[in-house]
């Protein structure tokens, strides 16, 4: 089955700062790979996906970059505002299966 | 508004009991899942279900035993709850299988 790693498990940057965390999978079949934002008490919200035709994929201060031959992808946040404290899970998926969820980066952005 | 609903959002009950939770999504998606979150945060698929079938049942004891009367609702019931069914339950929706939105979970815990 496919293995998400996903690294940092922590996170501390200032305020205006860039954070990046990065995951590997381990199944080449995978094709889809979405980023949650989890903030506490509430439940994980997609904040960017990115499909394995796809390198790179920018929603304002987010993007995602795929490396599919190297199999990994990483999340990139720049100028971190405090808002952005929370849990991040990174995942990958590969059709008729499910969602395979990394361990979570716990991101503190402090002013 | 809401997308996806949960209820009840906390459920404190005895080890030996049985419970249910509730979840309902208004996006008219066909398919719907069950992931339980544990201490650590890992988040982890239970059951998946599309239009009403059983698509995906990972290794969960029997005590639980998810049920989709139509395709708007997944309720899960537990029979015989232990200390370690402690958690929190995440009930979500998807159109396509791949992009997920979650509930707002449910906070399980068993004394």
């Amino acid at each position: 089955g496919e293995n998400v790693e996903q690294h940092p498990s922590t996170l501390s940057v200032q305020e205006g700062d860039s954070a990046v965390i990065k995951c590997t999978y381990s199944d080449s079949a995978s094709n889809y790979f979405p980023w949650y934002k989890q903030e506490l008490g509430k439940g994980p919200q997609l904040i960017i996906d990115i499909r394995s035709n796809v390198g790179e994929k920018k929603d304002q201060r987010i993007a995602v970059t795929l490396n599919k031959t190297a199999k990994h992808f990483s999340l990139h946040i720049t100028e971190t505002q405090p808002e952005d404290s929370a849990v991040y899970f990174c995942a990958a998926f590969w059709s008729g299966y499910a969602l395979n969820f990394g361990k979570g980066t716990s991101l503190l952005v402090t002013p | 508004d809401t997308a996806v609903s949960q209820t009840p959002k906390y459920l404190v009950t005895q080890m030996g009991n049985d419970k249910s939770i509730k979840c309902e999504q208004n996006l008219g998606h066909d398919t719907m899942y069950w992931y339980k979150q544990d201490s650590k945060k890992f988040l982890k698929i239970m059951f998946s279900y599309n239009n009403k079938e059983l698509i995906i049942n990972e290794t969960v004891p029997n005590r639980f035993s998810p049920k989709s009367p139509d395709k708007a609702h997944l309720n899960l019931h537990i029979n015989s709850l232990e200390l370690g069914d402690s958690a929190v339950y995440f009930c979500a929706s998807s159109s396509n299988q791949e992009t997920q939105y979650f509930g707002p979970g449910t906070r399980l815990l068993v004394l």
